[in-house]
């Protein structure tokens, strides 16, 4: 009865390599979102979905493309893998109206060699 | 945009009060979080203030004050679990409301 689960968990690639990143949640929640947290520990948003719409596109290259087949879940592709694209990837969903508290899932530890 | 401040690292010893402070500045306020993050997990939500005043939640209460961009997390009678990283974050009044985090504050609880 996982809430918001993420895989893969790990994810050791090679620079230059294209991955992809899975994302479900069983809440119902109609928003989902994708965080990126660097070695310092900063969590910081990268894409949110409202139903399957994308609504928040913060300044990520173009070889990060979200896709949100349907308001369950929100896949992320990552083309032409870059050393600095080392970090945990976090998935979160949220609910309509407050608090709207953002649920995770677990992260994908993504090492780019 | 949003600005937030909090202390990198806080030690505290098991059994006593600590308080950790969030400062920030915001183009638009719609309500603050406070989230606990142990080593290796995701995030989990602690508590949430829209209106100035203290939350309680059990041993953990949380102070909002809109005027001042102030916050801070409580945590009683501290224990060896309470060990984790708690970041705050702060939503915006735009149309998508957008969370930001802070760089979050590493809480080590001492025996």
């Amino acid at each position: 009865d996982t809430a918001v689960s993420q895989t893969p968990k790990y994810l050791v690639t090679q620079m230059g390599n294209d991955k992809s990143i899975k994302c479900e949640q069983n809440l119902g929640h109609d928003t989902m979102y994708w965080y990126k947290q660097d070695s310092k520990k900063f969590l910081k948003i990268m894409f949110s979905y409202n139903n399957k719409e994308l609504i928040i596109n913060e300044t990520v290259p173009n070889r990060f493309s979200p896709k949100s087949p349907d308001k369950a879940h929100l896949n992320l592709h990552i083309n032409s893998l870059e050393l600095g694209d080392s970090a945990v990837y976090f998935c979160a969903s949220s609910q309509v109206g407050p608090p709207n508290e953002q649920f995770f899932g677990p992260g994908t530890r993504l090492t780019v060699l | 945009g949003q600005n937030i401040d909090q202390p990198t690292e806080m030690t505290a010893t098991e059994g006593a009060i600590v308080q950790i402070n969030c400062t920030y500045q915001t183009s638009g306020f719609n309500g603050l979080f406070w989230y606990q993050q142990h080593a290796g997990e995701a995030p989990t939500f602690l508590s949430y203030n829209v209106l100035d005043g203290l939350e309680e939640k059990g041993r953990f209460s949380s102070f909002l004050s809109r005027s001042k961009g102030y916050s801070y997390l409580l945590l009683k009678e501290l224990q060896m679990k309470d060990s984790a990283s708690y970041l705050c974050a702060v939503r915006d009044s735009g149309g998508y409301q957008k969370v930001t985090f802070g760089t979050g504050t590493k809480l080590q609880v001492i025996p």
